[in-house]
């Protein structure tokens, strides 16, 4: 199974640094993408191949891989990054999206 | 500029077919990957299928048999042909194009903003 575990919500005080995690089974050999969601707005890559940032995308995100667990980290987080996160992979031919994680920004 | 635009959803009854239509613009619809991502209202992001630019199309095991994805490049438009529709294929459903580095499994680099399917007696 390539299942992907989030955690449901992590919260973060404002202008600290938020981390979500994002474990599967054997992805250790698969690149992970981030998107993030806004309430009432489409998902919104973040970080694509583990630990690549699009260049309209916020310098303070940030993505690690390590074996079976990639992590997103957000630091100096603003009211703005409040949203849901989603990791995902490619398992061949079918692609596979975590849970999601809601961050809330306190 | 890169557009997707999703059109097609509604109120349909269960055991009902419905299309939905993503018309892209900005890029060749044949020359990319393409899929269909949904999403339960207030649940998470569940992928539905896949159609490469080679034609071939995967799907996700709660859709297989009963959706089909296809294309047509003259009209710049990526379909999914939605047949048996259940009351839990309930969905927001998004159009999305799949990067072509590290292509077929590439990051899904732009998004349509949805069309809502309600499946419902």
């Amino acid at each position: 199974s390539h299942d992907l575990t989030q955690p449901l919500s992590v919260s973060v005080a404002l202008g600290q640094t938020a981390r979500i995690s994002c474990e599967g089974y054997d992805i250790g050999d698969k690149h992970v993408h981030w998107y993030q969601q806004r309430p009432g707005q489409g998902p919104l890559v973040v970080i694509y191949r583990d630990s690549n940032r699009p260049s309209a995308i916020p310098a303070r995100f940030s993505g690690s891989h390590s074996g079976d667990t990639a992590s997103l980290t957000i630091t100096g987080a603003q009211a703005g990054d409040e949203a849901d996160y989603y990791c995902q992979v490619w398992n061949i031919t079918t692609a596979i999206f975590g849970g999601g994680t809601k961050l809330t920004v306190l | 500029e890169v557009q997707l635009v999703e059109t097609g959803g509604g109120l349909i009854q269960p055991g009902k077919s419905l299309r939905l239509s993503c018309a892209v613009s900005g890029f060749i619809v044949s020359n990319n990957y393409m899929t269909w991502v949904r999403q339960t209202p207030g649940k998470g992001l569940e992928w539905v299928s896949v159609i490469y630019s080679n034609a071939n199309t995967y799907y996700a095991d709660s859709v297989k048999g009963r959706f089909t994805i296809s294309r047509d490049s003259a009209k710049s438009t990526v379909y999914l042909h939605m047949n048996s529709l259940r009351v839990d294929d309930t969905a927001v459903y998004y159009c999305a194009r799949a990067n072509k580095v590290a292509a077929p499994w590439g990051h899904l680099d732009y998004w349509g903003p949805g069309t809502l399917v309600i499946v419902s007696s």
